[in-house]
């Protein structure tokens, strides 16, 4: 089955830096992968994601970058806030019929105003 | 996307007891709901796949007569932790496998804690 790691575990950055995290997966049939926030105790949210058809996907202040031969994708916070501050979390599938989700470990930023 | 509910948001009961947490999916008939398990500043780990209209689909290593999952609609999956024991404490998140503008994506609810004294 898919096996998707995720570094770091942690993150600090200073508030206005950037934050990048970074995943690797793999199943090579994988095709379809997001990104989701979760602060705590609530529930995970879909900040952005990615197909495997194209290599790079960006949502006003975060980016997602996909390398298909490598098998690893990252996610690409600029401009960061205190509220940025949350778990991320990477997460990859093969997007046949229901989408089965394979988690990365998380990471959890702090931006430090 | 999809709005996704659960009940209860937080359980307490006593070990041996059952507890049933349910997942609505509001505003999207859906086919497959997912059952997710999350131990404290731990990742999401997947327990299983809900079908409506038939029987779940179990990860390894998850017990299906002590995790018992009811598809019966397409608005409604339900999950009841039977015999539950302090090890079972956990959050359990629902999601719901939904379509949105043109692409499948999964929506989350709101997750119930469960805790077992």
């Amino acid at each position: 089955g898919e096996n998707v790691e995720q570094h770091p575990s942690t993150l600090s950055v200073q508030e206005g830096d950037s934050a990048v995290i970074k995943c690797t997966y793999s199943d090579s049939a994988s095709n379809y992968f997001p990104w989701y926030k979760q602060e705590l105790g609530k529930r995970p949210q879909l900040i952005i994601d990615i197909r495997s058809n194209v290599g790079e996907k960006k949502d006003q202040r975060i980016a997602v970058t996909l390398n298909k031969t490598a098998k690893h994708f990252s996610l690409h916070i600029t401009e960061t806030q205190p509220e940025d501050s949350a778990v991320y979390f990477c997460a990859a599938s093969e997007e046949t019929g229901a989408n089965n989700l394979f988690f990365g470990t998380g990471t959890r930023l702090t931006v430090i105003p | 996307g999809a709005v996704v509910s659960q009940h209860p948001s937080r359980v307490i009961c006593k070990s041996g007891t059952s507890v049933k947490i349910e997942c609505r999916s509001l505003d999207f008939q859906a086919t497959t709901m997912f059952w997710y398990r999350q131990f404290p500043k731990q990742s999401l780990m997947l327990m299983a796949t809900s079908n409506e209209g038939s029987k779940a689909t179990y990860e390894q290593g998850v017990e299906k007569d002590k995790f018992l999952i009811n598809h019966a609609s397409l608005t409604l999956s339900t999950l009841t932790v039977t015999s539950a024991h302090p090890e079972d404490s956990s959050f359990y998140i629902c999601s719901v496998d939904a379509l949105s503008e043109g692409t499948r994506t999964q929506y989350f609810g709101p997750g119930t804690r469960l805790t077992v004294l």
